[in-house]
């Protein structure tokens, strides 16, 4: 799986759009974009992944480039409780064996109110 | 549905004990995974079961840790004797579909597990 480079920690304030850089600049074409983030204290939880189209749903955006080296998490409104460690995890969608997610260090977000 | 339940939530155990830690995944997925975090560190992976077969345990990182998973329903992860590096939290996950295919991963809330 490609490696992913995350910046460190974030701020965002409460109500603004909240945009997560993510680099991947060795990823392979049949390779996945996946996110998932960790609240303090919980497990981790998915967020939304895509390939090389833009991707919606109800917690969030996923805007990958078009040479797919790079892609950004957007949460339109941010709340208090979008509070959290946001991993962007690169991998193929079919592999039989290891389907285990890679964790990085992620982003730390932390909304303002 | 129910999600990821794992038990205990919290372990306080002296080095040299034995502790079992329990998963239930969410009814009707065949995939579940063992993760953990020590402290300081990433999210990493431990094995992966497929039903009662474990798929992948190259995570597991000595021969005290011990994971089944009986009849495909519930996984428990022995540690046998606990040393103090193996203080953490230990996630479980669980997933539908058969190995061969990637499908979103539920997470469990956790268990941290104190070794003194």
């Amino acid at each position: 799986d490609a490696k992913t480079t995350q910046p460190p920690s974030m701020d965002c304030a409460e109500g603004r759009a909240a945009n997560l850089p993510c680099n991947h600049s060795t990823i392979s074409g049949n390779e996945y974009v996946y996110w998932y983030r960790q609240i303090h204290s919980q497990g981790p939880q998915y967020i939304i992944h895509g390939l090389k189209n833009n991707e919606t749903n109800e917690m969030a955006s996923l805007i990958i480039t078009e040479d797919r080296k790079s892609s950004t998490l957007i949460l339109p409104h941010a709340t208090l409780r979008d509070t959290a460690v946001y991993y962007c995890i690169v991998r193929y969608p079919l592999r039989t064996g290891a389907n285990n997610l890679f964790f990085g260090t992620g982003t730390r977000l932390t909304v303002i109110p | 549905e129910a999600g990821v339940t794992q038990f205990p939530s919290h372990s306080v155990i002296e080095k040299g004990q034995t502790v079992t830690l329990r998963c239930d995944p969410i009814s009707g997925h065949d995939n579940l995974y063992w993760y953990r975090r020590v402290m300081g560190k990433e999210i990493k992976f431990l094995l992966h079961f497929v039903k009662e077969s474990k798929q992948d345990e190259s995570g597991m990182p000595n021969n005290r840790f011990l994971a089944e998973r009986t009849g495909g329903t519930y996984s428990t992860l022995k540690v046998q004797p606990a040393e103090l590096e193996d203080s953490g939290v230990y996630f479980c996950a669980s997933s539908r579909g058969l190995a061969g295919g990637y499908y979103e991963q539920y997470f469990g809330p956790g268990t941290r597990l104190t070794v003194t």
